[in-house]
């Protein structure tokens, strides 16, 4: 079964520190990677995604994210956190259990909740 | 360009009723996904439309339903409401490709 892992529920950072926030997956196949960023009262906003090439992915707002084949990893990362960066943030993997179809169907981790303070 | 929009934003039924939430996808875009967002089960896929087919489906009763009309705007229809069908529901649109541009979603309470 496909699936995807944020072991933290919530990070905290000081503003103008570098942010990690972890993700791990398990898929079939070749995994197509997403992070999604939901600020408070609103829905999720797209910020990068992996599907093949390079493995360290730029996207908006400054973020990055590293692609580790062999850890299974795709940590979402930023050199220099902004207090308002703050937001819940969701990795996310493609259903890929079948072939056409499922570009509307991701399978997201449970969210980690970023908190940059001043 | 208008972004996603549902309708309404927020709404508050009671055990049994049923209820029809609305979404506009962005214009152009033919796909249409539904999720559901509560704090215990997070994010969970509920169905995508494509030119008006339903084409996957997640792991919902079949009191959740939906559909998709000719111009992409989307419905989707609970009945027979539960306490535990409260959540946040939240449509997305696409062109196609992975990158989904969700509305700010409909605020569903069960009393």
């Amino acid at each position: 079964a496909q699936s995807v892992a944020q072991p933290e529920d919530q990070v905290n950072v000081a503003e103008g520190n570098p942010l990690t926030v972890k993700c791990t997956y398990s898929v079939s196949g070749n995994p197509y990677l997403f992070w999604y960023v939901q600020y408070p009262n609103r829905g999720l906003q797209f910020l990068l995604k992996y599907i093949t090439g390079d493995n360290l992915v730029k996207g908006s707002y400054g973020f990055e994210a590293e692609f580790n084949k062999s850890q299974t990893s795709f940590h979402l990362k930023k050199p220099s956190a902004l207090v308002s960066d703050s937001a819940l943030y969701f990795c996310a993997v493609r259903d890929n259990s079948r072939w056409s179809g499922n570009t509307g169907k991701l399978i997201f981790g449970q969210g980690t909740t970023l908190q940059v303070k001043p | 360009k208008a972004g996603v929009t549902q309708t309404p934003r927020y709404l508050i039924k009671t055990r049994g009723q049923q209820v029809t939430l609305s979404c506009s996808p962005i214009s152009g875009h033919r796909s249409v996904s539904w999720y559901q967002q509560t704090p215990g089960q997070g994010l969970q896929f509920l169905f995508e439309y494509f030119s008006e087919t339903q084409r996957n489906k997640g792991n919902f009763p079949g009191r959740f339903s939906g559909r998709q009309f000719s111009n992409s705007r989307s419905e989707m229809n609970v009945s027979t409401l539960e306490l535990g069908d409260s959540a946040l529901y939240l449509c997305a649109s696409s062109l196609g490709d992975e990158k989904l541009f969700f509305g700010s979603g409909t605020q569903l309470s069960v009393l």
